[in-house]
């Protein structure tokens, strides 16, 4: 059973808009989520994280919030830019568990000129 | 050390053949995961070590799948008698305890594995 979902399996953004990219858990007991970034060809990226005693964290143009209430998070990307282009991942683990990683199936996010 | 190594890149084999991949870890990790990510979804959690200890490996697709990790450094994946269900990316990753944060997980290129 899929613990953490993305709904979205891709988006298009202008160059210079927000791109939100959404992700949902079912597990209560994740303590830490994760974006991590996909080129093809290559591993994951780690963008940005969460832990779940927070709602916000930000690093440059990029803010993950996390709603645990709705067992949701979002990636916020402030100015998008071409080089964004990529699949986007979101992760959740259990610090009980030696944080091995729940992922979703990925949003495959363009970012137009 | 620039990152996690996987070799080999890319793996063709028939069905019934074993294989072994391999894992170098960032140097000073103590933690190794495997995963493997086959098309369209993410990657799927495997097993995981800390030191040279495997503390997780029931997520295991089957018996025909181990890992080791002799001396706390580099990890094996041995599938054998492969299957053509087990065509897949098969990445590996590492973290440390407070490098630089404990849930971070740097990921190799991954091998891509190929079952004829």
């Amino acid at each position: 059973d899929q613990q953490v979902k993305q709904n979205s399996p891709s988006l298009s953004v202008q160059e210079g808009r927000i791109s939100i990219l959404n992700c949902d858990y079912t597990n209560s007991m994740f303590d830490y989520f994760l974006w991590y970034k996909k080129y093809p060809a290559e591993g994951p990226t780690f963008l940005i994280s969460i832990s779940s005693i927070k709602d916000k964290n930000e690093d440059g143009r990029f803010t993950v919030f996390l709603n645990k209430s709705a067992k949701h998070l979002s990636l916020h990307i402030v100015p998008s830019q071409p080089g964004d282009s990529a699949v986007y991942f979101c992760a959740a683990s259990l610090s009980n568990s030696g944080y091995a990683l729940n992922f979703g199936k990925g949003t495959s996010l363009l970012v137009t000129p | 050390d620039t990152g996690v190594s996987q070799n080999p890149r890319h793996k063709i084999t028939k069905r019934g053949q074993n294989v072994t991949f391999r894992c170098d870890p960032i140097s000073e990790h103590n933690r190794l995961y495997w995963y493997r990510q086959t098309l369209g979804q993410g990657p799927e959690f495997l097993t995981y070590f800390q030191n040279e200890a495997q503390l997780e490996k029931s997520r295991l697709l089957s018996d025909r799948f181990s890992a080791e990790r002799p001396k706390g450094s580099f990890s094996t994946l041995e599938i054998q008698r492969t299957e053509q269900g087990d065509s897949a990316m098969y990445l590996c990753a590492s973290s440390g305890r407070g490098f630089p944060r404990v849930d971070e997980q740097f990921f190799g290129p991954g091998t891509r594995l190929t079952v004829l």
